[in-house]
């Protein structure tokens, strides 16, 4: 079974400049989240969708990050403009189901380096 | 939103010496996830606990759901050089059920 994919795996931007982020979970797995995740520290979820809707989208800065979810396939998160504090990595990860004891599985993320 | 203390910060070990680490929370927890990450990789799924008390293993890891469901444990035996990496507790909590939080990671470093 094929992992939950994402590209592009690095990019560097200049402040004020957007960026695109893309994810494919894993097949079947209806539930799809993108995490924050800063050098030192544990992920943050930054919006969960299940299917193509959101679920949760309370800790997203909505003034520039957006993300959607069309198909209920894949996904894409932007960031338009960046600032330096967006350096990070983005995590997509995806799960089978929507409930208290589910399991969440990492692609292997994409590194943003805002210079 | 709830937060996880994870400990201890960071580990340097023998090879071949077994290792704890725990993670704690003044809230309960329902499901606590233990994962591994490496350098430049996403984290990945080692052991799932659902059960208060539940003992949970996986190879040479094991993990456990504290009875109070307040923590969990992570064991590792007899390590080795692999074993390196950023090992995270993360749970959903009762109060909480749909957002996974995330402890802050314990490095672990293996010396030959």
């Amino acid at each position: 079974e094929a992992g939950v994919a994402q590209s592009p795996r690095y990019k560097i931007i200049e402040k004020r400049q957007s960026v695109a982020f893309w994810c494919n979970p894993i097949s079947g797995h209806a539930t799809l989240y993108w995490y924050q995740q800063i050098l030192g520290q544990g992920p943050k979820l930054l919006i969960q969708f299940q299917n193509n809707g959101v679920v949760d989208d309370s800790q997203l800065p909505k003034d520039r990050f957006s993300a959607e979810r069309l198909k209920g396939v894949d996904s894409t998160l932007k960031i338009q403009p960046a600032k330096l504090e967006d350096s990070a990595v983005y995590l997509c990860a995806s799960s089978s189901a929507l409930g208290p004891s589910y399991e969440q599985y990492f692609g292997p993320g994409t590194r943003l380096t805002v210079t | 939103g709830q937060q996880l203390n994870q400990s201890p910060q960071s580990m340097f070990i023998q090879e071949g010496e077994d290792v704890s680490m725990n993670c704690t929370s003044s809230s309960i927890f329902n499901t606590w996830l233990w994962y591994k990450q490496e350098p430049g990789e996403g984290p990945v799924l080692l052991i799932a606990l659902y059960k208060a008390g539940e003992l949970t293993s996986n190879g040479r890891l094991t993990a456990q759901f504290g009875i109070t469901r307040k923590d969990s444990f992570l064991n590792i035996s007899a390590s080795i050089p692999s074993d390196v990496g950023i090992y995270f507790c993360a749970g959903y909590s009762s109060g909480s059920a749909r957002q996974l939080t995330f402890g802050s990671g314990t490095q672990l470093t293996v010396l030959p």
